[in-house]
Parts: C-alpha cells; structure tokens; sequence
C-alpha cells in the first residue's frame, strides 16, 4: 500500500496560536488530498481538501498549502482553539488508480493528535 | 438522515471466539470499506465492497477475517478465532461512488473490539 508520512505524531499550542501539520508522499499519481478530523471515540470526517492544480486551498481558519514538487502537503490552523484538540489525518487517493477499480481506496497518514491549550 | 451505522460499538470477546462487526452504509451509497485504528495508529485500510462484491481486500490478513455485503442487508466484517491482536477500533466509510469520483468518505462511529 502506498505511504503518506505525517508528522508531528503530536502537537500542543496555545490557544490563538497557529497549529501546522506536515504529510508527505511518494506516489506522483496521488491527485487529490484530503484531511480528516477525528474527536475522540468518533469516526473521522471530512475537513478539507486539494488537488494538485492549486497551491493552497483556505476554509475559515483551516488553510491547506501544497507542493507538487516536494511531494508534500501541509494543514495550517490559524487562531487554534480549544474546540480544534483532535487527531488530524491527511490522506491521499490516485483518481486514475480509482477509476480502475485498483487502490479504490484513501491512504491515511498515521495521524497528529493535537491539542489546543486554553 | 442517519449516517453510517455501526454495531456493536463496544465489543469484547475472548481469545478464540468470533467477532461480527456490522456496517449500514448512509442511504443512497452502494460503496462499503472498512478500516482498522490500533490504538495509538493512524487508519488503515482493509477491504472494498460494493453490493455483493469484494472489489479490493489487500488489506485484509489472509486468515480469520473475511468482509461480505449482501444485496440485503448490512455489510458485516467478521474475524473468526480472535487474538489479542486484533483488539482496535475498526471503522466503516461508506461513498456515493467510488472515491475516486469525489473522494470523499463518510465514517461510522466505530465498532471497538477487546479482546481479553
């Protein structure tokens, strides 16, 4: 299966503060990356997310910044809050791979487990 | 509009025994996958389905667990003779399609399995 490597594994910031998450990958036929929020004894959800066409995609104080080149992709969380603590995950899918019924399916990185103090 | 359903939430077995995990994917989806979480991990990917189908199970040990989705009914993951090493949460996504067409998944609580 393919790697997306996440890190940190864990984050602490101060309320106000800005929380950065960092993924990298290897496959160049990933074109699409989502992130996924997961509170504690919940299912993951969807956050946000980006194509590789673009560079940086923003949602309220959620902002992704990706680079193609570098084969990385980060999620910044400006004016962190308390209600933010959780684990973050960034995934990756090959749309290609998918429509070929092969891979149909996210990569996860491992996961950074954040928390915002108050 | 409930979302996707998982059952039992909690479940604790002993070593030997058999687990089912059921998933009711959110209405209108026909696409099923199922993930393990070991505590402390990130998510990782087991098995594909659509009704009635495996379309992609390269996740899935080769012995004790097998994943099915009936034309009726819920899709179940079952994981015969357990060990303590498959205690972990295991979490349902179901899609509209296949996720290469939006990418994305929707999630189901979990269903978290102890195995003493």
């Amino acid at each position: 299966q393919q790697q997306v490597k996440q890190s940190p594994q864990s984050l602490i910031v101060q309320k106000g503060g800005i929380s950065i998450i960092n993924c990298a990958y290897e496959n160049t036929a990933f074109d699409y990356f989502p992130w996924y929020q997961q509170f504690p004894g919940k299912g993951p959800a969807l956050l946000i997310a980006i194509r590789p066409d673009v560079s940086e995609k923003k949602e309220g104080r959620f902002t992704i910044s990706f680079n193609k080149s570098a084969k990385q992709f980060s999620l910044h969380i400006m004016d962190s809050q308390p209600g933010d603590s959780a684990t973050y995950f960034c995934a990756a899918i090959s749309w290609r791979e998918a429509n070929n019924n092969a891979g149909n399916m996210l990569t996860f990185g491992g996961g950074t487990r954040l928390m915002v103090k108050p | 509009n409930a979302g996707v359903m998982q059952n039992p939430r909690h479940l604790v077995r002993r070593r030997g025994q058999e687990a089912r995990l059921r998933c009711s994917p959110m209405k209108g989806h026909s696409h099923v996958y199922w993930y393990r979480q070991l505590p402390e991990e990130g998510l990782k990917f087991m098995v594909y389905l659509q009704k009635e189908n495996i379309i992609d199970e390269s996740g899935m040990p080769k012995e004790r667990f097998s994943a099915e989705f009936p034309k009726e009914g819920p899709s179940i993951l079952r994981i015969q003779q357990v060990v303590r090493g498959d205690s972990a949460a295991y979490f349902c996504a179901s899609s509209r399609s296949g996720t290469g067409l939006s990418g994305e998944l929707f999630f189901g609580e979990g269903s978290r399995l102890t195995v003493l």
